[in-house]
């Protein structure tokens, strides 16, 4: 079946960096799009861009460029978040959540389990 | 604050229908497709609704989906305790190039 499986939860320090993974299986990893959506606790939901898997070109949600990073290894069907700088108010779950590659739509379907990344000095 | 508008909280008996609104632009759902998506306490967001009103299999007839201009809504039939939970909708904005979603509604089952 599609699914996507993210990597664990993580307890950082502000100005360090942290990589979440989201390993997709169960389709052809290039065939659709890998968007990332962000969820602050206790808040909604946030879309933070999306990555084209054939051309791995990132685009960013206005708020989400500079620090965060979209990037992919297709040899293991894994799309990546690399944020960097880390601030106490980039703790959050962080969902990556698999979207059409032609057509732009807010289609999201299936989501990765979500990643906690908590920041704390 | 959100995009696309939606009431925090929504709330109804088992067996009741109630609905959900959800409230945007010409950019983005005037123009575009909507999506609604259910989050069950403590687990990830599904899709419930995708293009205005299909239903991904698997989910039942008891929800459904409209769209009139730059509004949605999402309907829920013969309420039940198990549909307690967040709901968002969702759209493509061409403004900002990018997805756009609701606040979200929490929706209570009394």
């Amino acid at each position: 079946q599609v699914q996507l499986v993210q990597s664990g939860s993580e307890l950082k320090k502000p100005g360090a960096s942290v990589k979440v993974s989201c390993k997709a299986s169960g389709y052809t990893f290039t065939s659709y799009a890998m968007n990332w959506v962000r969820q602050a606790p206790g808040q909604g939901l946030e879309w933070m861009g999306w990555i084209n898997t054939n051309t791995g070109n990132p685009t960013y949600a206005q708020g989400f460029t500079g620090r965060f990073v979209f990037s992919l290894d297709t040899s293991v069907s894994t799309a990546y978040l690399q944020i960097s700088s880390l601030k106490a108010e980039d703790t959050a779950v962080y969902y990556c959540a698999r979207g059409p590659l032609v057509v732009v739509a807010a289609t999201f379907d299936p989501w990765g389990q979500g990643t906690l990344v908590t920041v704390s000095s | 604050q959100s995009v696309l508008t939606q009431p925090p909280s929504a709330s109804g008996t088992p067996g009741q229908r109630v609905t959900i609104s959800c409230s945007g632009s010409s950019s983005n759902i005037g123009s575009n497709y909507v999506y609604w998506y259910q989050q069950l306490p403590g687990t990830a967001p599904k899709l419930l609704i995708y293009r205005n009103n299909q239903r991904p299999s698997g989910v039942p007839d008891r929800f459904s989906g409209s769209k009139s201009g730059t509004s949605a809504s999402l309907a829920i039939s013969g309420l039940r305790s198990e549909d307690e939970a967040d709901y968002y909708c969702a759209a493509w904005d061409d403004s900002l190039s990018g997805g756009v979603f609701g606040g979200g509604t929490k929706l209570t089952v009394l």
